[in-house]
């Protein structure tokens, strides 16, 4: 398996507070990226890195920001929760570009009550 | 915007072969057709890439017609072990923000 980890794998927060959520990549990848997976939604994209410092947007990142300052590292921050930002949150990488395959993280679980 | 379409669940018997289609009716001319598999509690697990005609693994094979409007991923005598969800995944050419997974095919394999 691909050296991806997800930092906290689970957190329960209250609406309003920051929340970062940390992806560590062991793998050397230029790409990194952020999902989100809701029922009834499937996975969708919220970010996405494709070198340090540089980071775009993808579908649903209205709410989220993002940092890259070292290549094995890609922070994900929600400034101020909300309970609609409840939902698995999912790392990837990738090598060579968007249509190489994607390795996954194992997750990270958040409640915001 | 390369949207994709599959079916929301699928059920088979064990030793069966199973095919699940997707249509990405708006598939752009660079892009190439990739499958995940995710089971509970995991990130989603490559399974095939494709760009036309028909791809094959050790785990699945991958069938695109001519105008690349649909696709199905083909798994040869399922067992237990393949009860996931199956994702189809069409990239836009040039970023990432286009990419989009389907909401994902839960098949259930039983005995």
């Amino acid at each position: 398996d691909a050296g991806i980890t997800q930092s906290p794998r689970h957190k329960v927060t209250e609406t309003g507070t920051p929340v970062t959520l940390r992806c560590h990549q062991t793998e050397n990848h230029r790409y990194m990226y952020w999902y989100r997976q809701d029922p009834g939604h499937g996975l969708r994209l919220i970010h996405y890195s494709y070198g340090v410092k540089d980071t775009d947007k993808g579908e649903v990142s209205d709410g989220y920001s993002v940092s890259r300052s070292k290549t094995e590292d890609f922070l994900l921050t929600l400034e101020s929760a909300t309970s609609s930002q409840t939902s698995v949150y999912f790392c990837a990488i990738s090598d060579q570009g968007f249509q190489e395959t994607q390795y996954f993280g194992p997750g990270t679980r958040l409640l915001v009550l | 915007l390369a949207k994709t379409t599959q079916p929301i669940s699928m059920d088979s018997y064990e030793g069966q072969e199973v095919n699940i289609t997707c249509s990405h009716n708006n598939i752009a001319t660079n892009d190439y057709i990739t499958w995940y598999q995710q089971f509970p509690s995991q990130g989603p697990r490559f399974i095939i890439q494709g760009y036309k005609t028909k791809v094959t693994n050790e785990v699945a094979s991958l069938f695109i017609p001519a105008d690349r409007k649909s696709s199905t991923l083909s798994l040869p005598r399922v067992s237990l072990s393949d009860t996931a969800v199956y994702y189809c995944l069409v990239g836009e050419t040039g970023t990432a923000s286009k990419l989009t997974f389907g909401t994902g095919t839960r098949l259930q394999v039983t005995l």
